[in-house]
């Protein structure tokens, strides 16, 4: 099966700080890359996504970095905030039957 | 508020049983997925509907079943109940087929005992 791994299980920083996220993702068939935020007790969110044919995507104080070579992706939160404290997954598709494989995520704590 | 809905919030069942969990795509969106996330597997892939129609199919088990409906909702069933089925269990939603922007739902809490 697929294999989409976090570096870190959990990851604590400093509010204001800049975080960053990574996956490691097994399939170099992989096209389409999504990054999800859950928070206790709610579902996933999403918060950005990203093509193979691209390196890099920013969004509203996130960006997300693709590295094919090495199959790694991240997710960089500029300016860390106590709401930005949830677990991130990263997701990946291998568009061979719309199937998404989700890491088993980061959590991240934001202390104030 | 994704605007997915799923019903119930909780339930908690015996070994053995039938239960059945629902959802309401958001309006407009085609597409309907279902997950399971456990403490120890993470979010799980279960199967995913376009239109009525099965679309995908993942780490399913055989006692497990869905189906759309023409208004869209989904409905997963669960039979012949263990206590491993014990999960959130999470359905999301999408304009197209791909997979793409998926908005997800509050869950459903499931306990065997």
């Amino acid at each position: 099966g697929e294999s989409v791994g976090l570096h870190l299980p959990t990851l604590s920083v400093q509010e204001g700080d800049n975080s960053i996220i990574n996956c490691a993702y097994s399939n170099s068939a992989s096209d389409y890359f999504i990054w999800y935020k859950q928070e206790s007790g709610k579902g996933p969110q999403f918060i950005i996504d990203i093509r193979s044919n691209m390196d890099k995507r920013q969004g509203q104080r996130v960006t997300v970095l693709l590295n094919k070579t090495v199959k790694h992706l991240s997710l960089q939160i500029a300016a860390t905030q106590p709401g930005d404290s949830a677990v991130y997954f990263c997701a990946e598709n291998t568009n061979t039957g719309n199937q998404f494989y989700f890491g088993t995520g980061t959590s991240l704590t934001v202390i104030p | 508020d994704s605007g997915v809905t799923q019903t119930p919030k909780h339930l908690i069942t015996a070994t053995g049983q039938r239960v059945t969990l629902r959802c309401s795509p958001r309006s407009g969106d085609l597409s309907v997925y279902w997950y399971q996330q456990s403490l120890d597997q993470g979010l799980q892939f279960l199967i995913q509907y376009y239109n009525g129609e099965e679309r995908a199919k993942g780490n399913i088990l055989e006692r497990f079943s869905a189906q759309q409906f023409p208004d869209l909702h989904s409905e997963l069933n669960l039979s012949s109940l263990e206590l491993g089925d014990s999960a959130l269990y999470f359905c999301a939603s999408s304009v197209n087929s791909g997979g793409y922007e998926q908005y997800f739902g509050p869950g459903t809490r499931l306990t065997v005992t």
